[in-house]
């Protein structure tokens, strides 16, 4: 069973949706919980990060986390089409981070 | 404040030779995290080093190895290549506190082994 998992996609969704990407993880010592974009050929590039149970909100981004479910989400409201990448989701326990496959996402204009 | 740093961006060696890649830390982080990246297999962990000390390891053969230097540089060697080694090979860095911790990626270094 992987660490983490993440449905690969692509999640297509049209220009100013809402764009809902989801994530488990098995280590329930998990402390940190992160989501990064990745353009293709690109790095890495975190957007945010969770640490409590309950959401967290910066600017269009919406972060949820359910501790006892063992389930990060990533809301994105008013879909860009700049907003098309994968999306990582990642968890650490300890300094040791697992990262899921990755959701591509696609935002049609 | 600069971010992180990898030299090369782009390498391209044969099977059985080595390599060695560099990163530079954001100013003030003092862990450093290698992964290797590929289409199939997605972002996996290679090992973490704090304070010049390994720290966390991941599931990679010996060929695979690093360190880090006192000024929290670090760099991973990779021996004997293989093909199967091409990948987009990223280090990423943070303080190092136990909890509450995020990471920073740098550009990455893209190995093709021939």
């Amino acid at each position: 069973q992987k660490e983490v998992e993440q449905n690969s996609g692509p999640l297509s969704v049209p220009e100013g949706a809402i764009a809902s990407l989801n994530c488990t993880y098995s280590d329930r010592g998990s402390q940190s919980f992160f989501w990064y974009r990745q353009y293709s050929g690109k790095s890495p590039e975190l957007i945010m990060f969770i640490y409590s149970n309950g959401d967290k909100e910066d600017g269009r981004f919406t972060a949820q986390l359910n501790k006892a479910s063992q389930y990060v989400s990533l809301l994105i409201r008013d879909s860009q089409p700049s907003d098309s990448a994968t999306y990582l989701c990642a968890v650490s326990h300890f300094n040791k981070f697992y990262f899921g496959s990755g959701t591509k996402l696609n935002v049609k204009p | 404040k600069a971010g992180v740093t990898q030299t090369p961006r782009y390498l391209i060696k044969t099977r059985g030779q080595q390599v060695t890649l560099s990163c530079s830390p954001i100013s003030g982080h003092r862990s450093v995290s290698w992964y290797q990246q590929t289409p199939g297999q997605g972002l996996q962990f290679l090992f973490e080093y704090f304070s010049e000390t390994q720290r966390n390891k991941g599931n990679f053969p010996g060929r695979f190895s690093g360190r880090q230097f006192s000024n929290s540089r670090s760099e991973m060697n990779v021996s004997t290549l293989e093909l199967g080694d091409s990948a987009l090979y990223l280090c990423a860095s943070s303080f190092g506190a136990d909890r509450e911790e995020t990471q920073y990626f740098g550009p990455g270094t893209r190995l093709l082994v021939l």
